[in-house]
């Protein structure tokens, strides 16, 4: 069984300060992590992933996660907010083949971006 | 972009009506997935598919069916829609190669409202 949480469900920065999103993850096999950000009225997309080798990743829109495994944590960060970076955040955590690759969501984080 | 189209994109119904969601994509991907999405709830897995007649049921998987009779589409019924079926449905399908391995990509969402 595998679950994920997103501690805090608003985040609000200013324009220009640093991002923290923070999730954390339960797994019974190594994990496969991901970050998805969704524009209002739009679908989801990729920002970046972990699945095997190095565990500080980057993706797009200078973003990048840290998987660290004895915190069972995958949290994402950006250095310096811009105004098109408010959206929802999701994370999420798969076991890969071994379950179909089935993914199991947090429940998301909205970054508000003040100017 | 993974090639995936849904529809219809917006459907109004009423209760006890059956509903049908298509899926459709253009890469031959073997997997793909049905999820819904609702406030504070984040992303979850309705029904998924692992090839042609082959699905299985995720975590909230009452009240809907599937099939998948060729590869390119995946269908999501509800038999006969309820209230509490008013959601953003989503269909996502999973890269087995290259950099895409691991990675579930979304499609553009179908807005249901069950009146």
């Amino acid at each position: 069984a595998q679950s994920v949480t997103q501690l805090g469900s608003h985040v609000s920065v200013s324009e220009g300060a640093l991002v923290l999103l923070r999730c954390n993850y339960s797994s019974s096999v190594p994990p496969y992590l991901f970050w998805y950000v969704q524009y209002p009225n739009q679908g989801l997309q990729l920002l970046l992933k972990y699945t095997t080798g190095a565990t500080l990743v980057k993706g797009i829109n200078g973003f990048e996660a840290e998987f660290k495994k004895s915190e069972t944590s995958f949290h994402l960060t950006k250095p310096s907010a811009h105004m098109s970076d408010a959206a929802e955040y999701f994370c999420a955590v798969s076991a890969g083949g071994t379950s179909y690759g089935k993914l199991t969501f947090g429940q998301g984080t909205i970054l508000t971006v003040h100017p | 972009d993974a090639g995936i189209t849904q529809s219809p994109r917006h459907k109004v119904t009423e209760t006890g009506t059956p509903v049908t969601l298509r899926c459709h994509q253009t890469e031959n991907h073997r997997y793909m997935y049905w999820y819904r999405q609702d406030p504070g709830h984040g992303l979850r897995l309705i029904h998924y598919s692992y090839g042609v007649k082959d699905t299985d049921k995720g975590e909230v998987s009452d009240g809907y069916s599937v099939s998948r009779s060729k590869t390119e589409d995946f269908l999501l019924t509800l038999e006969s829609a309820t209230s509490s079926q008013t959601s953003v449905y989503f269909c996502a399908i999973r890269g087995t190669s290259g950099s895409n391995k691991e990675t579930q990509y979304f499609g553009p969402g179908t807005r249901l409202l069950v009146l």
